[in-house]
């Protein structure tokens, strides 16, 4: 049971240029989400989805996409990167029967935009 | 606006120590509390608490809840290099998104061998 695979787990990206972060789930689960996490600010929401074709904005979405067209995937998309943008990402999961609010977390990507 | 703030930011012990590590929040519709512990890479999940007065344990970890004053402890009993991470607080308001729950910015716990 692979629970939430995150790729890539690095990458490096010039100003401007576009990629995409993957997000898989083997455990069925309705909800995904995706967050940033920047020193000293915590975890920041930045796009969720409560089932397969049904996206929606969190706290700071401006400048990433994303779409939910499986249950199991929910890629990020970073549409013209920016040094901002630099940060670790984390795709997490959760489900109605073990409870929306307890997430299960990838093991993060760490994005660098020069 | 909903606000969750761990204290310490920082905390750096011996092995076996004991340490407390804080949660207050302001939340409107409050439901549960929850602790992740971040080690180098995802956060893991620890415990969930809903009701006020009612200790959840796991092992040398404990937390408690109390819903009148807002706020949430996490102890270690007996510390150990490998409680060194950051532990995650987030406070859930109910339904079924994730824009439900807001993240405190952490307590980054070393412990010293």
């Amino acid at each position: 049971n692979a629970g939430v695979t995150q790729t890539p787990k690095f990458q490096v990206l010039k100003t401007g240029q576009s990629m995409t972060l993957q997000c898989a789930q083997d455990m069925n689960h309705e909800y995904m989400s995706w967050y940033r996490q920047d020193p000293g600010m915590g975890l920041r929401l930045i796009h969720y989805s409560v089932g397969a074709g049904i996206t929606d904005q969190g706290e700071v979405p401006n400048g990433y996409n994303v779409s939910r067209s499986t249950t199991e995937d929910f890629p990020l998309r970073l549409l013209s990167a920016a040094p901002s943008q630099t940060s670790v990402y984390f795709c997490a999961s959760s489900g109605r029967t073990t409870g929306a609010n307890v997430l299960t977390f990838g093991a993060g990507s760490r994005l660098t935009v020069l | 606006e909903d606000k969750v703030v761990q204290s310490p930011l920082s905390l750096v012990v011996h092995e076996g120590d004991t340490v407390t590590l804080n949660c207050s929040y302001e939340v409107t519709n409050f439901r549960s509390l929850l602790w992740y512990k971040q080690e180098k890479k995802a956060p893991t999940f620890l415990f969930m608490l809903t009701s006020s007065g009612i200790e959840k344990k796991s092992g040398r970890l404990s937390s408690i809840l109390d819903k009148k004053e807002l706020f949430s402890i996490l102890n270690i009993t007996a510390t150990q290099t490998g409680d060194s991470a950051v532990y995650l607080c987030a406070v859930w308001r109910g339904g079924g998104s994730a824009r439900q729950l807001t993240f405190g910015s952490g307590t980054q716990l070393t412990v010293l061998p």
